[in-house]
C-alpha cells in the first residue's frame, strides 16, 4: 500500500494567517493526489483533485501544488469557516489511502 | 444534485455480518465507481473497496477476505457486507462516488452511518 504522511498533525492559527499543510507519499504518485476538508461529524468534502485542481465552489484562497511524492495544501488567508481537519488521499492505485489528517485549530 | 444515503443497523454483534446499503439520487449507479470508506479513531479514513456497474470490484487487501460488494441498478443502490465483525470494525461508514480519469477523486459522499460492534 502507498503510505501518505501529513505534517503537521495539528496546528493553531489565527484568522488571516497563511497556512501550509504538507503530504508525502511513500512512492511516486505523479499528480494523483486529492485534498479533503472534514468538519466534526460530517463527511469529508473534496477541495482539490489532481494535486492542484480547485473544485467548483471552493474559495480561491485554497491552493494545491506538488507532484511525485511531495504535495502542499495552502490556505492563503485563513477564515473562521476553515477551522477543520484536512486530509490528503492518493488515487494513483488501489487500495486508495489517506493521510492521517491535519487539524487546524483557532489560536 | 447528487445525494448518497447510507442505511443499515447501527449495532452489530461480534462475529455477525454487517449489511449496509447506499441509495443514490441525482446520478445513476451505472456510471462511476461506487465506494465504501470507514473512519475510526484508531485508523483514520480507511478505503474498504469499490464496485463498478460491470460487477468489477476492488477490495482493500486488509479486508478482502471479509468484504462483499454488490449493486442493484434497478434500485439505484449498492451494498456492502462485512463478515466476522469485531470491535475493531466499529466506525463511521461512508459511501462515496469516485470520479474516474485524471482527476479521480471522491466527489460526493453520504453523511455516514455509525456502526458499533458490541454484544
Amino acid at each position: 500500500d502507498i503510505q501518505m504522511t501529513q505534517s503537521p498533525p495539528s496546528l493553531s492559527a489565527s484568522v488571516g494567517d497563511r497556512v501550509t499543510i504538507t503530504c508525502r507519499a511513500s512512492q511516486n504518485i505523479t499528480t494523483y493526489l486529492n485534498w479533503y476538508q472534514q468538519k466534526s461529524g460530517k463527511a469529508p468534502k473534496l477541495l482539490i483533485s489532481a494535486a492542484s485542481n480547485l473544485q467548483n465552489g471552493v474559495p480561491s484562497r485554497f491552493g494545491g501544488s506538488g507532484s511525485g511524492t511531495d504535495f502542499t495544501l495552502t490556505i492563503s488567508s485563513l477564515q473562521p469557516e476553515d477551522f477543520a481537519t484536512y486530509y490528503c488521499q492518493q488515487s494513483y492505485t488501489t487500495p486508495r489511502t489517506f493521510g492521517q489528517g491535519t487539524k487546524v485549530e483557532i489560536k | 444534485q447528487v445525494q448518497l444515503q447510507e442505511s443499515g443497523p447501527g449495532l452489530v454483534k461480534p462475529s455477525e455480518t454487517l449489511s449496509l446499503t447506499c441509495t443514490v439520487s441525482g446520478a445513476s449507479v451505472s456510471s462511476y465507481y461506487w465506494t465504501w470508506i470507514r473512519q475510526s479513531a484508531g485508523k483514520g479514513l480507511e478505503w474498504i473497496g469499490r464496485i463498478y456497474v460491470s460487477g468489477t470490484t476492488n477490495y482493500n487487501p486488509s479486508l478482502r477476505s471479509r468484504v462483499t460488494m454488490s449493486m442493484d441498478t434497478s434500485k439505484n443502490h449498492f451494498s456492502l457486507k462485512l463478515s466476522s465483525m469485531t470491535a475493531a470494525d466499529t466506525a463511521l461508514y461512508f459511501c462515496a462516488r469516485e470520479v474516474t480519469g485524471d482527476s479521480r477523486s471522491f466527489d460526493y459522499w453520504g453523511q455516514g452511518t455509525l456502526v458499533t460492534v458490541s454484544s
